[in-house]
């Protein structure tokens, strides 16, 4: 069975646009989260969905938001980007958002 | 802020057993002992999880000390493949919790030839 898919791997967006980060759970999970690593620390809690409804939401400004699809897959999208936001985005799924977490491979944002 | 407290950096021989501290004075009744490790340019994987009793798997082994304020991970026999960063995490489980995963910095276990 496929593992957590998150695409793209890397992505280059220059100061003040937006990005999508997209994420495809494995099959039978229900709850998508998303982490923010910056280089050096821990993933940091952005959000998680369960059943296409946010349940938790990190200590991030409103240019972060996210969505989850009918088929579990979720988006998150970045707006007004800082150079700051450059960081390695994770995405972890899981069957109902209480239980062990499986991870993708995550997306590289890199913000020039 | 996480609620676990864990040293920087460890190193152990391989072949030897490496043992990772971890200390959670604050856990409540309703929450788990989990631990991650990240290799390099990945993302977390799952090790293992516990609530009180200890717990053994085919990577490694939990002991939560009886008042589960602190626990200890054990990697039985390290290989080259352990070296990673090793993240201690409480997690709730109840139905009214918040369910975000708080990670802290972890520990840094290099394993030496």
């Amino acid at each position: 069975d496929a593992g957590v898919t998150q695409s793209p791997t890397h992505l280059i967006k220059t100061r003040g646009q937006h990005v999508t980060l997209r994420c495809s759970p494995i099959s039978g999970h229900k709850s998508v989260s998303w982490y923010q690593q910056v280089l050096g620390q821990g993933p940091q809690f952005i959000f998680q969905y369960y059943e296409k409804e946010e349940r938790g939401r990190g200590n991030f400004p409103d240019r972060f938001s996210a969505r989850q699809f009918p088929n579990y897959s979720s988006e998150l999208n970045v707006n007004a980007l800082l150079l700051g936001d450059s960081a390695l985005y994770l995405c972890a799924s899981s069957f109902a958002g209480r239980e062990k977490l499986f991870f993708g491979s995550g997306t590289q944002l890199s913000v020039l | 802020d996480a609620k676990t407290t864990q040293p920087p950096s460890m190193d152990c021989a391989e072949g030897r057993a490496a043992n990772l501290p971890c200390n959670h004075s604050t856990i409540s009744g309703n929450e788990y002992v989990y631990w991650y490790r990240q290799i390099h340019s990945q993302g977390p994987q799952y090790i293992i999880h516990g609530l009180k009793n200890n717990e053994t798997n085919e990577m490694a082994s939990l002991i939560i000390t009886e008042d589960r304020k602190s626990s200890t991970l054990i990697l039985p026999h390290a290989t080259l493949r352990d070296t990673a960063v090793y993240y201690c995490i409480v997690v709730s489980t109840g139905y009214s919790s918040a369910s975000k995963i708080i990670f802290g910095s972890g520990t840094r276990l290099s394993i030496r030839p």
